[in-house]
């Protein structure tokens, strides 16, 4: 049984950076093709992708995000790190942790329950 | 980036009666490897998203047969047979073709 639980700070100032960490069982990167995906939900808005990573550390990132994004996996935690730098009130949002299978173009099927964040001084 | 839209983005449908959304992609989401991976999510108020179709028309385990998921190309369409309670939520398109990976803006369903 797949599951993901997202956690780091709820509240976070402007300017600060964000930290969340993704901590997932029932897989591995161990296992080719697996990846690791972001996701997150302004309140009332629409989902919007952020980040990518596969078993073997290939990357992608939301190109209007990716000065600010980094997104590092740690096999031996089975954990995701997302890193988000200079967070703006913009930011405010539920970030979502996904898992989007095996395939280079898999798609989110296990997600996280999701971790809301606030930005705010 | 390719962008997604879907119309209507507000839906009010009497229980027991069809429904539709439409989704359409600004470029084509046929994909080298011979797929279209166009997708449809679920959001029930309060939960997490939920895949209800992937690759156009492939229903998810566990989604009841009233959802079906049909289209090609740029032009996409979710069909709900019979509208259900539980059905209520927002629906949203979302294409994994290319990088990056977009949404569309959602679709809300309620219950008339």
């Amino acid at each position: 049984q797949i599951t993901l639980k997202e956690s780091g700070p709820t509240l976070v100032k402007p300017t600060q950076t964000l930290t969340l960490t993704c901590a997932f069982s029932g897989f591995s990167f161990s296992t080719a093709g697996v990846a690791v995906g972001w996701i997150r939900q302004s309140p009332g808005k629409a989902l919007e992708w952020l980040a990518l990573i596969y078993w073997n550390d290939d990357k992608h990132y939301s190109p209007s995000l990716k000065s600010r994004l980094t997104v590092i996996k740690d096999t031996s935690t089975n954990q995701v790190v997302l890193t988000m730098t200079n967070m703006d009130p913009a930011d405010t949002a539920t970030y979502y942790c996904v898992h989007t299978g095996i395939a280079a173009t898999g798609t989110p099927y296990y997600w996280g329950q999701g971790t809301l964040v606030t930005v705010s001084s | 980036d390719v962008v997604m839209t879907q119309s209507p983005l507000s839906l009010s449908v009497t229980l027991g009666q069809p429904a539709s959304i439409s989704c359409r992609s600004s470029q084509s989401l046929a994909h080298s490897d011979g797929y279209t991976h166009l997708n449809w999510f679920q959001q029930r108020p309060g939960q997490s998203p939920r895949r209800l179709i992937y690759k156009v028309s492939n229903r998810d385990s566990g989604v009841p047969d009233r959802f079906s998921g049909s289209g090609s190309g740029t032009d996409f369409t979710l069909e709900i047979s019979r509208v259900e309670a539980e059905d209520v939520g927002v629906y949203y398109c979302m294409q994994v073709t290319h990088w990056p990976r977009t949404f569309g803006p959602g679709t809300k369903v309620e219950i008339k």
